[in-house]
């Protein structure tokens, strides 16, 4: 079974600060994104990786910088965290050229 | 660019159906996904279209017209847990950079 964990589930961070959040995928897949989803928005992509050393610009990806140290892991970071960045973020892995992608369960994140 | 949309609402009624649509304008297109979100989880892969036609997946199909940027997913035999959001999402050639999503339909089913 295909598995993408988060962390944390649910962050309150201050305007300012710095973020990360961590995403760990056990399905051995080449590609990972970061999405975040807002309501009237839909989900939107951030950044994405085809692989262990690489990252890639999505559709919004000011004010946010990625992470992809191993096939496994893959972080999104908010190096100065603003209000306009609370969203639920989700991440998720998939295959190259295979339309299904898995998500893991999201994590909330507040900017105070 | 890439543009998905989809109805806000659609309600139905137990043991009927249900069918949600989706039109799309893309410069590139390689294939368009359904997904299902239940409220506060994440979203779950259902179906993937890339030819013309019905595509019959026993509980649900889904149908693609490229010449028309259109598809549509089709809930039959509707249950009450079949209560969600549903999003359409395009692929486009570079389908490594990944789905650009329509905001998605909440489908709501009554007894």
């Amino acid at each position: 079974e295909a598995a993408v964990t988060q962390s944390p589930r649910n962050k309150v961070a201050v305007t300012g600060g710095k973020v990360t959040l961590s995403c760990n995928q056990t399905n051995n897949h080449n590609n990972m994104y970061w999405y975040r989803q807002d309501t009237g928005h839909g989900l939107r992509l951030i950044h994405y990786s085809y692989g262990a050393g690489s990252t890639e610009k999505g559709d919004i990806p000011d004010g946010y910088k990625a992470s992809r140290p191993s096939q496994e892991n893959f972080s999104l970071i908010l190096e100065l965290a603003t209000p306009s960045q609370t969203s639920v973020y989700f991440c998720a892995s998939g295959v190259l050229g295979n339309a299904e992608q898995f998500f893991g369960p999201g994590t909330r994140l507040t900017v105070l | 660019g890439q543009g998905v949309e989809q109805p806000d609402n659609l309600m139905s009624v137990e043991g009927t159906f249900a069918r949600v649509n989706c039109t799309y304008s893309t410069s590139g297109f390689n294939g368009l996904s359904w997904y299902q979100q239940r409220e506060g989880h994440a979203p779950v892969f259902l179906s993937y279209v890339v030819l013309d036609g019905l595509k019959d997946s026993g509980h649900f199909s889904t149908f693609l017209s490229r010449s028309n940027g259109y598809s549509y997913l089709l809930l039959t035999e509707l249950q009450i847990k079949d209560s969600a959001s549903y999003l359409c999402a395009v692929r486009a050639y570079n389908y490594a950079q990944g789905l650009t999503f329509g905001l998605g339909t909440r489908v709501s089913v009554f007894p």
